[in-house]
């Protein structure tokens, strides 16, 4: 069964940092595509980041370029995001989820990041 | 970046009713097109995708259809376990953006 759990959320101050932790299982890790996306509270969907299998290739949405780093560690089946310099509007729940063919098949149940002093 | 508009934002059905929801793209984007819905405090679902290809387990009575910029989402008789909101995504380029949502509620 394909699991996805994200770890790592929390309460933050304005312009701190928080690394998200996205653990996989029931699936070959290596061989799938992964993103980020979020969601504000009582919002809609935003996507976030995209990492490719090999970790070569990576797109930020504008929100979070130079800000947020997408990476994965393939041998320990796990993708992270770290998030610096956090705004009042990063607070969202965040979700990972595994692509196939660019399609988003497969969620983890989300992680709540809350900015605010 | 591509814009999709969902409509209506809102909508109030009954069980065993017919309802569409429409995603206009603000540029062509073939079929890269899926439908999702989401439930109160709950990862979204992937319904449909490539505007038209049912997920293995989602019910026949969701269909997707359209291609270009304008699709359509549609719930053939409503069940209770249906009322949730409904996102579609473009994967023709990044961004992948999302729709804002069409909330279906119980009339």
């Amino acid at each position: 069964e394909v699991q996805l759990v994200e770890s790592g959320g929390g309460l933050v101050q304005p312009g701190g940092s928080l690394r998200l932790s996205c653990a996989a299982s029931g699936f070959t890790f290596s061989s799938y595509e992964m993103n980020w996306v979020r969601q504000a509270p009582g919002k809609g969907l935003e996507w976030v980041s995209y990492i490719s299998s090999s970790g070569s290739t990576i797109y930020y949405a504008d929100s979070v370029k130079g800000r947020f780093t997408i990476s994965r560690d393939n041998a320990k089946n796990s993708l992270y995001l770290q998030m610096n310099s956090l705004r009042a509007e990063d607070t969202a729940v965040y979700y990972c989820a595994r692509g196939i063919g660019g399609w988003y098949f497969s969620w983890g149940q989300g992680t709540l990041v809350t900015v605010s002093s | 970046d591509i814009q999709l508009t969902q409509s209506p934002s809102f909508l109030s059905a009954s069980v065993g009713d017919r309802v569409t929801i429409t995603c206009r793209a603000s540029q062509g984007i073939s079929s890269y097109l899926a439908w999702y819905q989401q439930k109160p405090g709950k990862a979204p679902k992937l319904l449909i995708y490539a505007a038209s290809t049912l997920q293995s387990g989602v019910p026949s009575r969701f269909s997707g259809s359209g291609s270009g910029t304008e699709f359509t989402l549609t719930i053939s008789s409503l069940q209770p376990e249906d009322f949730a909101t409904y996102y579609c995504q473009q994967l023709n380029s990044y961004p992948n953006t999302f729709g804002q949502g069409t909330k279906l509620e119980i009339k």
